[in-house]
């Protein structure tokens, strides 16, 4: 079975641009998370959607939108980039069957750097 | 809030020595907790996790056991071997399956 994957691989963008990351989840998954990875630290976390709800979400401003789909993929988008988004943004996909012990597996991340 | 505490790396040891990296958290309820693995220009894999206290995660030889009285999830393995080199992160799953990660510890083999 194939893994979450995700798209682009790399991206390199301007300050003020908008940024628009593509994941697809573990065919059978409902559960979509995002996180951002900057280099040498552990990856924070961003949004979790839920049947195309979100759930939950971290410590970000609202630069940071995201939307889920009805196939489950999902998109994260970035307005106003600023030099400080620079850094690998992950996904991650769940059953979304249960918060505390579901296992969330990890795509290979999108590496964004912004000029 | 949920936090986790990992030891600080970069760790060396030589091929075949005993491993031990140390995590403790912080948390509300029960949360599972996990080890995550991250080869270089890689995205994050599972290693091992466990989901109640006591309980022992496995796999490729790594082991730790959920400390519910010491807040504590250990990583060992026996016998490290170079391709064991990555950077390696103890994580807790809390409310909305929001992992929180500690900040990792980079694990370098020499032969």
């Amino acid at each position: 079975d194939a893994g979450v994957t995700q798209s682009p691989t790399h991206l390199i963008k301007t300050r003020g641009q908008h940024v628009t990351l593509r994941c697809s989840p573990i065919s059978g998954h409902k559960s979509v998370s995002w996180y951002q990875q900057v280099l040498g630290q552990g990856p924070q976390f961003i949004f979790q959607y839920y049947e195309k709800e979100e759930r939950g979400r971290g410590n970000f401003p609202d630069r940071f939108s995201a939307r889920q789909f009805p196939n489950y993929s999902s998109e994260l988008n970035v307005n106003a980039l600023l030099l400080g988004d620079s850094a690998l943004y992950l996904c991650a996909s769940s059953l979304g069957l249960s918060e505390s012990t579901d296992t969330q597996y990890f795509g290979p991340g999108t590496r964004l750097t912004v000029l | 809030g949920n936090s986790v505490t990992q030891m600080e790396g970069p760790v060396t040891l030589s091929e075949e020595a005993f491993l031990t990296i140390n995590c403790t958290y912080t948390a509300t309820g029960y949360p599972s907790l996990f080890w995550y693995v991250q080869y270089p220009g890689e995205g994050l894999q599972l290693l091992l996790k466990a989901t109640k206290a006591d309980d022992k995660g496995s796999n490729k030889g790594f082991e730790a056991t959920y400390r519910k009285e010491t807040t504590s999830f250990h990583l060992e393995k026996g016998s490290v071997q170079v391709s064991d080199s990555a950077v390696y992160f103890c994580a807790l799953s809390g409310r909305y399956q929001k992992v929180t990660f500690g900040i990792g510890t980079k694990l370098q083999v020499i032969p």
